[in-house]
């Protein structure tokens, strides 16, 4: 059965700590990996990740992905409270027209 | 402003009603979605359609159905035999088609409350 299983479910930091999110999935046909943030309602998308060792990067958040141990992680710099979210992993498959199969998520709190 | 949009946000139902929530794109996407979250859980698919006239069961599509007339339009009726129908209802859209990448956007939502 296919699988995406993200940790810590919740953590809580200051501001300004750094914060590593983790994300693993045992899929068949796997396309692409996906982080999603959610704050509210809408998830809004941050990466897509298809190759294997090459970063992403968008300001304070960065991204890579590891085809061979089948994990990714996130990572938050210089947090801001602003960053406090749910982040969501998700996984493409190659036969799925676009349909992602989600991770439970991990909640962010960062603290002023 | 191109988007995806839901309604309503709010929704409460009787127990033994079936309730339509509606979702609407003019992003000119041919792929929709039907996603369920529930706390923990992350999100679910219920319901997904490649093109007009065409759609797919995801993992938990008992208790539900949807229709696709239109290619900007996907509405999902949560009916009386699904079990537990009081979540988060996410609606969403994509390019679709194979190798044409998956970022999916995803409208404000709808809270469903069953009473």
């Amino acid at each position: 059965e296919d699988k995406v299983v993200q940790s810590p479910l919740s953590l809580v930091v200051h501001e300004g700590d750094t914060v590593t999110l983790n994300c693993s999935y045992e899929v068949t046909n796997f396309r692409s990996l996906l982080w999603y943030k959610q704050e509210k309602k809408a998830p809004t998308f941050l990466f897509m990740l298809t190759s294997s060792g090459i970063e992403k990067k968008s300001g304070r958040l960065s991204s890579i992905l590891d085809k061979k141990e089948l994990f990714s992680i996130l990572n938050i710099t210089a947090t801001q409270t602003g960053d406090s979210a749910v982040y969501l992993c998700a996984v493409l498959h190659t036969d799925s027209w676009g349909k992602l199969q989600f991770g439970a998520g991990t909640q962010v709190v960062v603290t002023p | 402003d191109g988007g995806i949009t839901q309604s309503p946000k709010y929704l409460f139902r009787k127990e033994g009603q079936n309730v339509t929530l509606s979702c609407e794109q003019n992003l000119n996407h041919d792929a929709m979605y039907w996603y369920r979250q529930d706390p923990g859980q992350g999100l679910r698919l219920i319901y997904y359609s490649q093109i007009v006239n065409d759609f797919q069961k995801g993992d938990i599509a008992e208790g539900y159905s949807v229709s696709r007339e239109k290619k900007e339009s996907f509405p999902l009726t949560v009916t009386s035999a699904q079990k537990n129908p009081t979540a988060f209802y996410l609606c969403a859209s994509s390019i679709g088609g194979y190798g044409t990448g998956g970022q999916a956007f995803f409208g404000q939502g709808t809270r469903l409350t069953v009473v």
